[in-house]
């Protein structure tokens, strides 16, 4: 089965930091180009940025960027999202979602991650 | 910058068609943005339903169909069903690695 499976969310302090995985089952990642989403409580779905299939390309949406840093090892079938300077407006659940043709297609269940004091 | 606009709720008989829209604040929507829509309960993984304008998604019931309405993308359920009661989220391409989703749709079916 075609899976990705995000984890590394929790509760952390403002000015903290926090490194999301997103890990792929049942197809290789290698290849596909990823995104983060997320969605905080009581707004809509956001993206937040994306990296291509051999990583040499990565994009944010303008809140996050110089914070947030999308990576990926095909070796371990793993994208990463490391967030830093959290602020209380990145409370949010994050979710990672697979490429085809310019959208998701395939997404994960999604990781919480609580930004306060 | 620029926006994309949903309808923010709608309301669809059970065995009725419901059409949702997706716009954009300062162009017309053309196949060039690859509008996708997804559905979303809160607490749940996303359900990618339409991608490229009218691809529909492996899986996804032929209900949900996908397509250029005017300046707008639109996704078209026809016979909703209870269990199409849910959220849901258009998405563009907006060129130079940037996606926009819109605000999405509460739809619900009664």
């Amino acid at each position: 089965e075609v899976q990705l499976v995000e984890s590394g969310g929790g509760l952390v302090q403002p000015g903290g930091s926090l490194r999301l995985s997103c890990a792929a089952s049942g197809f290789s990642v290698s290849g596909y180009w990823v995104h983060w989403v997320r969605r905080a409580p009581g707004k809509g779905l956001v993206w937040v940025s994306h990296i291509n299939a051999d990583g040499s390309s990565a994009t944010y949406m303008d809140s996050v960027k110089g914070r947030f840093t999308i990576s990926r090892d095909d070796g371990e079938n793993t994208v990463y999202l490391q967030m830093n300077s959290l602020r209380a407006e990145d409370t949010a659940v994050y979710f990672c979602g697979r490429d085809v043709s310019y959208g998701m297609d395939v997404w994960g269940q999604g990781t919480t991650v609580i930004v306060s004091s | 910058q620029i926006a994309v606009t949903q309808e923010p709720s709608f309301s669809v008989s059970p065995g009725g068609t419901v059409t949702l829209t997706c716009g954009l604040s300062s162009a017309s929507v053309s196949t060039n943005y690859h509008p996708s829509w997804h559905q979303h309960t809160p607490g749940r993984a996303p359900r990618t339903l339409i991608r490229s304008t009218n691809i529909r998604s492996s899986g996804v019931p032929d209900r949900f169909s996908g397509s250029i309405l005017g300046n707008k993308a639109a996704l078209t359920i026809t016979g909703a069903q209870a269990e199409d009661e849910s959220e849901y989220y258009c998405v563009f391409y907006m060129g130079g690695g940037f996606w926009v989703f819109g605000g999405g749709t509460k739809l619900t079916v009664l």
